[in-house]
């Protein structure tokens, strides 16, 4: 049971490149999150995924685009890598949101330098 | 808009010594709150998750205590060790949203 799988574990893009962060999980759970950490700042909700086809956006989703083909996947698009994205993202998962008691798992982290 | 702050930013406190976190939100209409523990260039883990009806939890070493009214939760780590080391962010959701707004964390640096 691998749980919450990231890749790349670390990426170098230049300014106006394009590239997709994968993630997948193994846990069966419906729904699934990306977010974003800055240095010295708390995590923030880029978008979510609340099953298979359905995506919506989060706190702050500009510059980004999401998937959701299956139940496994959710894969995060930067389609013009700009230096504001420098940043480390996480993907979490659950299996619903809001259960009495339910947490987010999540992801080992994918480090991103856009230079 | 939730606020999540935390206070200090970072700690650093010899081996043996009892740890004392602090967290505050702006909207006490939460559903639950949540501690998780992050190591350098890992992912997050929750370890203390406090439904909004509830005053505390209690895991092992880790208690942690919420008042809604006031806005505040503190996590207590009893006997700190050098593996206790490591970022301990807050997480508060609103009503039965699954969405958590994140507090920045604490550094914790537990010195043998």
């Amino acid at each position: 049971n691998a749980g919450v799988t990231q890749t790349p574990k670390f990426r170098i893009l230049k300014i106006g490149q394009s590239m997709t962060l994968q993630c997948a999980q193994d846990m069966n759970h419906n729904y699934m999150y990306w977010y974003r950490q800055d240095p010295g700042m708390g995590l923030k909700l880029i978008y979510y995924s609340v099953g298979a086809g359905i995506t919506d956006k989060g706190e702050v989703p500009n510059g980004y685009n999401v998937s959701r083909s299956t139940t496994e996947d959710f894969p995060l698009r930067l389609e013009l890598a700009a230096p504001s994205q420098t940043s480390v993202y996480f993907c979490a998962s659950s299996y619903r949101g809001g259960l009495v008691g339910e947490t987010q798992y999540f992801g080992p982290g994918t480090r991103l330098l856009v230079l | 808009k939730q606020e999540v702050t935390q206070i200090p930013a970072a700690l650093s406190v010899p081996e043996g010594e009892n740890l004392v976190l602090n967290c505050s939100f702006t909207d006490s209409a939460i559903y639950n709150l949540q501690w998780f523990r992050q190591d350098p260039g890992k992912g997050l883990t929750s370890l203390l998750l406090i439904q909004s009806s509830q005053r505390e939890q209690t895991s092992g070493r880790l208690n942690a205590s919420l008042d809604k009214s006031s806005g505040r939760s503190t996590l207590y780590i009893a006997a700190s060790q050098p593996g206790d080391s490591a970022t301990y962010l807050c997480a508060v959701s609103i009503a039965n949203d699954y969405k958590l707004s994140f507090g920045a964390g604490t550094t914790v640096t537990v010195r043998a």
